[in-house]
């Protein structure tokens, strides 16, 4: 089945620099790939969501890259503000289920 | 447009007992998804329900069953809980194929 993997497990960067989270999945038949944001509490919000068909895709301060050959992809945050600070889930689907990485902590200094 | 909400909130249950949690998909959603997410992890998939039928299902024990109602609601029951079984548990509504909307979730503590 599918496996995804998602490093690093925690990130700290800089108010105003950049992150970047990446995934790599397993199932070459996974096409869609979701970026989930996780805040304390709160339910997971989708951010940004790339389909196979796509190599980038940009929203913002939000980019996603998708290396199908490869099986990986990445999440790209610009100019981080206080508010990122959160927990960053990667997932892939896979006979109509999601694959969900174990998410990265990322801690946005002042 | 309503949100996905769930009920209910929290849950305490000993060991051994039944629980059923619900969750209300959105409006023009027809699928819906049940998530386990136990502390500082990420969700594992239970299963789906598209239309009323499951739809695929994760690696979870016969103890953990479902159902979808006509208009799409849904219930996640767990028969002879476990210890282990203390989780969040999300759902999520979506079309088929779309993106997933998530519920609050439901913070179940076996004791």
């Amino acid at each position: 089945g599918e496996n995804v993997e998602q490093h690093p497990s925690t990130l700290s960067v800089q108010e105003g620099d950049s992150a970047v989270i990446k995934c790599t999945y397993s199932d070459s038949a996974s096409n869609y790939f979701p970026w989930y944001k996780q805040e304390l509490g709160k339910r997971p919000q989708l951010i940004i969501d790339i389909r196979s068909n796509v190599g980038e895709k940009k929203d913002q301060r939000i980019a996603v890259t998708l290396n199908k050959t490869a099986k990986h992809f990445s999440l790209h945050i610009t100019e981080t503000q206080p508010e990122d600070s959160a927990v960053y889930f990667c997932a892939a689907d896979s006979n109509y289920q999601l694959i969900w990485g174990a998410g990265t902590k990322l801690i946005i200094k002042p | 447009e309503t949100g996905v909400t769930q009920s209910p909130t929290h849950l305490i249950k000993t060991r051994g007992q039944q629980v059923t949690l619900r969750c209300s998909s959105q409006s023009g959603h027809n699928t819906v998804s049940w998530y386990q997410q136990a502390l500082g992890q990420g969700p594992q998939f239970i299963f789906q329900y598209y239309r009323e039928e499951e739809n695929g299902r994760g690696n979870f024990p016969p103890r953990f069953s479902g159902l979808q109602f006509p208009n799409y609601s849904s219930e996640l029951n767990v028969n002879a809980l476990e210890l282990d079984d203390s989780a969040l548990y999300l759902c999520a509504s979506s079309r088929f194929t779309g993106e997933q909307f998530f519920g609050p979730g439901t913070r179940l503590t076996v004791l």
